[in-house]
């Protein structure tokens, strides 16, 4: 079975700090996807990244990068100049394709609590 | 605007008391998801379906029922509700399953006493 850690439960930063946010999983997939989410105070689930298993190039967003390793099994999000805005709950995902082990589906880490201090 | 619709927002009901939870998508998608959010326990799915008259259970089915009739609509049954689905509950859509993003609604607090 997949499985997706998000060992910080929570992390305060104060504004314009830089963050990281890990997230590591496991899957005897060779073919995958990994996501990330933003859920701020408001409620509601949005979509940031998808990176598929055979792109490790790092991605970046504006402030938001993503660093993708396959050799420990991370996809770790870093916020740079952190802002009041950036405080959300972040949840990293992991999907793979059908496969001999059973249908594999989309599994959530636990989350990420992050609170940006002005 | 390409939304999924969930309805209601916030929900209060007696245990045993039949509800419904309606999910609507405006974006042809094939792939819907319900969703239900705890502390601690993150995102976990109920029920998905890859297409209409396809559903399937996911990790946590107990109590809850699905159907699919048509493409856009994804409602989510709790025929005899007990409070330990008392959750936040998420509908979500995608183009093509669990490898593309997802789309979510913007939730159902639902409370059962």
């Amino acid at each position: 079975a997949q499985k997706v850690t998000q060992a910080q439960t929570e992390i305060s930063v104060v504004e314009k700090e830089d963050v990281t946010l890990d997230c590591v999983y496991e899957t005897r997939d060779t073919t995958y996807y990994l996501f990330w989410y933003k859920q701020p105070p408001s409620g509601e689930l949005v979509f940031l990244i998808r990176r598929n298993s055979f792109d490790e190039q790092n991605e970046i967003s504006g402030r938001y990068s993503w660093n993708f390793q396959k050799s420990t099994s991370s996809f770790n999000f870093t916020i740079t100049a952190s802002q009041v805005v950036d405080s959300a709950v972040y949840f990293c995902a992991l999907s793979g394709l059908i496969s001999n082990f059973g249908n594999e589906k989309l599994t959530f880490g636990t989350g990420t609590r992050l609170t940006i201090i002005p | 605007e390409a939304q999924v619709t969930q309805n209601p927002r916030y929900l209060i009901t007696v245990t045993g008391k039949k509800l419904t939870v309606t999910c609507s998508q405006n974006m042809n998608h094939e792939y819907m998801s319900w969703y239900r959010q705890d502390p601690g326990l993150g995102l976990r799915q109920i029920y998905y379906s890859m297409n209409v008259e396809v559903t399937d259970k996911g990790d946590v089915p107990e109590g809850y029922k699905v159907s699919r009739k048509e493409k856009r609509n994804f409602p989510l049954i709790l025929e005899s509700p007990s409070p330990n689905q008392t959750s936040l509950y998420f509908c979500a859509s995608s183009r093509q399953g669990y490898n593309s993003p997802l789309h979510f609604g913007n939730g159902t607090r639902l409370t059962v006493t």
